[in-house]
């Protein structure tokens, strides 16, 4: 059971470049989320995902894309890499999301991002 | 605003016992994670509390106080393995999750 998994787990890009982070999970899951994890501050939500063809915005969507066509699949589009956007994203699924049965995330191992 | 207090970096001795604290002030309350994060790697889930009080589970337990908007984890006969970062979560009353920054933990021998 591969759980969630992420692609690339590292990239540089130059500024105004574009790209897709990859998320692929096989457990069935409804809910599908991302984030970034930037030094001394908490995750923050970037968009995210109740079901296939459902995307909503998060905490801090600006300059990403998602889309869901796929139960199993949630790709994060950088559409004009910026510095700003260097960050550590994860990829995070789970059950039920965080409604009235709130259930655990399962995250992916992370995909390292630097613009240059 | 919402905000989650954590402390930055703790250091226990291997066999010790250490309570991480965790203090919230939300938009409501509908749930408490707690999260361990390895250097490098994903976060990988703790625990989870939804009432007040003492939730066991092996060598960690978490408690929660609504009340106090208050939690804490604690760790027991500690590994050196244990040494990573322990992010608390909070869902609101709109049912989002607020992420604590989390304590990074340092166990020495």
């Amino acid at each position: 059971n591969a759980g969630v998994t992420q692609t690339p787990k590292f990239q540089v890009l130059k500024t105004g470049q574009s790209m897709t982070l990859q998320c692929a999970q096989d457990m069935n899951h409804e809910y599908m989320s991302w984030y970034r994890q930037d030094p001394g501050m908490g995750l923050r939500l970037i968009h995210y995902s109740v079901g296939a063809g459902i995307t909503d915005q998060g905490e801090v969507p600006n300059g990403y894309n998602v889309s869901r066509s796929t139960t199993e699949d949630f790709p994060l589009r950088l559409l004009s890499a910026a510095p700003s956007q260097t960050s550590v994203y994860f990829c995070a699924s789970s059950l039920t999301g965080t409604g009235e049965n709130t259930g655990e995330l399962f995250f992916g191992e992370g995909s390292r991002l630097t613009v240059l | 605003g919402q905000n989650i207090d954590q402390p930055t970096e703790m250091t226990a001795t291997e066999g010790a016992i250490v309570q991480i604290n965790c203090t919230y002030q939300t938009s409501g309350f509908n749930g408490l994670f707690w999260y361990q994060q390895h250097a490098g790697e994903a976060p990988t889930f703790l625990s989870y509390n939804v009432l007040d009080g003492l939730e066991e589970k092996g060598r960690f337990s978490s408690f929660l106080s609504r009340s106090k908007g208050y939690s804490y984890l604690l760790l027991k006969e500690l590994q050196m393995k244990d040494s990573a970062s322990y992010l608390c979560a909070v869902i609101d009353s709109n049912y989002q999750l607020i992420w604590g920054a989390g304590t990074k933990l340092i166990i020495k021998p």
